[in-house]
């Protein structure tokens, strides 16, 4: 079962306009969520979590219980946004045991 | 500081053929864990270890094994390699207290 879903596998924005990535998931128990993002040539790493409530690179997400969502978001973006983005959900006791979505190809057009 | 060093970088095997990806994080970190990266599917868990001598499978755990020696190294074996194992593989590691993963630079695998 899906327990992270990421809707959109391709997102294009011209510089400077919005950009919202969405995540929905399915736990019915209290969710830590994480974006993960990885640039061109560059490895994995940690964008955002949800229980640290900060912006990074001008990102925010809010996590959302009634709507299941941790939709990322970020009001101009930038070309060197362009990356993939990952919605990452630790559910249960376990840790580290991490699901990721499929991922979100974003490409910012200058 | 090296992080999470993953050897090697590129990797191809003939079908049947047997190899050992290797992973090592010098940051004493307990838990550590493997995850292939496939187009459209995202990351999945093929195996994680908590700690030394105790490891546990994840999503995706069938044609892969596993040990955890110490506490630095956790290597990732292909006993009979076959096409569906071509990927992207992704060795991390978790600081304690927390469920940030630091991840290595990858390993990619070709199955012929």
């Amino acid at each position: 079962a899906q327990r992270v879903t990421q809707p959109e596998k391709l997102l294009s924005v011209f510089k400077g306009a919005p950009v919202e990535l969405k995540c929905n998931y399915s736990y019915s128990g209290s969710p830590e969520l994480f974006w993960y993002v990885q640039y061109s040539r560059q490895r994995l790493q940690l964008l955002l979590r949800h229980i640290s409530r900060e912006s990074i690179k001008g990102f925010t997400a809010d996590l959302n219980k009634g709507e299941t969502s941790f939709h990322l978001k970020k009001p101009f973006a930038q070309e060197e946004d362009s990356a993939m983005y990952y919605c990452a959900l630790h559910r249960g006791s376990t840790l580290g045991r991490l699901y990721f979505g499929r991922g979100t190809q974003l490409t910012v057009w200058p | 500081n090296a992080g999470v060093t993953q050897t090697p970088k590129f990797q191809v095997l003939k079908t049947g053929q047997s190899m050992t990806l290797q992973c090592a994080q010098d940051m004493n970190h307990e838990y550590m864990s493997w995850y292939r990266q496939d187009p459209g599917m995202g990351l999945r868990l093929i195996h994680y270890s908590v700690g030394a001598g105790i490891t546990d499978q994840g999503e995706v755990p069938n044609g892969y094994n596993v040990s955890r020696s110490t506490t630095e190294d956790f290597p990732l074996r292909l006993l009979s390699a076959a096409p569906s194992q071509t990927s992207v593989y992704f060795c991390a590691s978790i600081s304690p207290g927390a469920n940030v993963l630091t991840f290595g630079a990858g390993s990619r695998l070709t199955v012929l």
